[in-house]
């Protein structure tokens, strides 16, 4: 089955890091960028960064740059993201997808900060 | 960084009636890169068009895309239950230095 497992909900304090992970399976994880989506309770999603799956290489979202860090294993064929200096700011539900246009979602972590 | 203006923000319709759901880009969107995503309450987003008009597979027939450049819209042709949600479009490519939604058009049952 064609599908991305997210791990599960997060509650951290300010200044905090998380690290949230998506494992891929029913399709070849190599040959796919994969990207990590956030939004905020009631806004937009809003994008944070994309790895090429294969390569490992990342961009981010100059909002996150130098907070945020995308990385994979493929031997796992998973893909993780690490965000650093929460704030409450932060609190959000955060999907990994599949693709340039998404054609595959996880269900999503809800990550809260919170003092 | 291109901006994309979804409007309107809220579209009030009834079962059966036909909704028209636009998106427009600050500048000129590449090759028809835009898709759209449809979000219920509680769910993550659902592909429902890419290439600006190429339904994603088992999206029904009566969703479509169209327009290119800065001017986009998502056509729903009788309007389901089903499909009283939130609509995304998106801009999306290999190069790009970001990749940005609009800020979403809410279609609410009448």
């Amino acid at each position: 089955q064609v599908q991305l497992v997210q791990s599960g909900v997060e509650v951290k304090k300010p200044g905090a890091s998380v690290k949230v992970s998506c494992k891929a399976s029913g399709y070849t994880f190599s040959v796919y960028a994969m990207h990590w989506v956030r939004q905020a309770p009631g806004q937009r999603l809003e994008w944070m960064g994309w790895i090429n799956a294969g390569k490992g290489n990342t961009q981010y979202s100059q909002k996150f740059q130098g907070r945020v860090t995308i990385t994979r294993d493929t031997s796992a064929s998973t893909i993780y993201m690490d965000l650093n200096s929460l704030r409450s700011e932060d609190t959000a539900v955060y999907y990994c997808t599949r693709g340039w246009f998404y054609d595959l979602w996880g269900r999503g972590t809800l990550v809260t900060v919170s003092s | 960084e291109i901006v994309l203006t979804q409007s309107p923000g809220t579209l009030s319709l009834s079962p059966g009636e036909r909704a028209t759901l636009s998106c427009r880009a600050s500048q000129s969107v590449g090759s028809s890169s835009l898709a759209w995503y449809q979000q219920k309450p509680g769910q993550a987003p659902r592909l429902l068009i890419y290439d600006a008009s190429s339904r994603a597979p088992g999206i029904p027939d009566r969703f479509s895309g169209s327009g290119s450049g800065t001017d986009f819209t998502l056509t729903i042709s009788r309007l389901e239950p089903e499909d009283f949600a939130v609509y995304y479009c998106q801009h999306y490519g290999n190069s790009l230095p970001m990749y940005t939604f609009g800020q979403g058009t809410k279609l609410e049952i009448k």
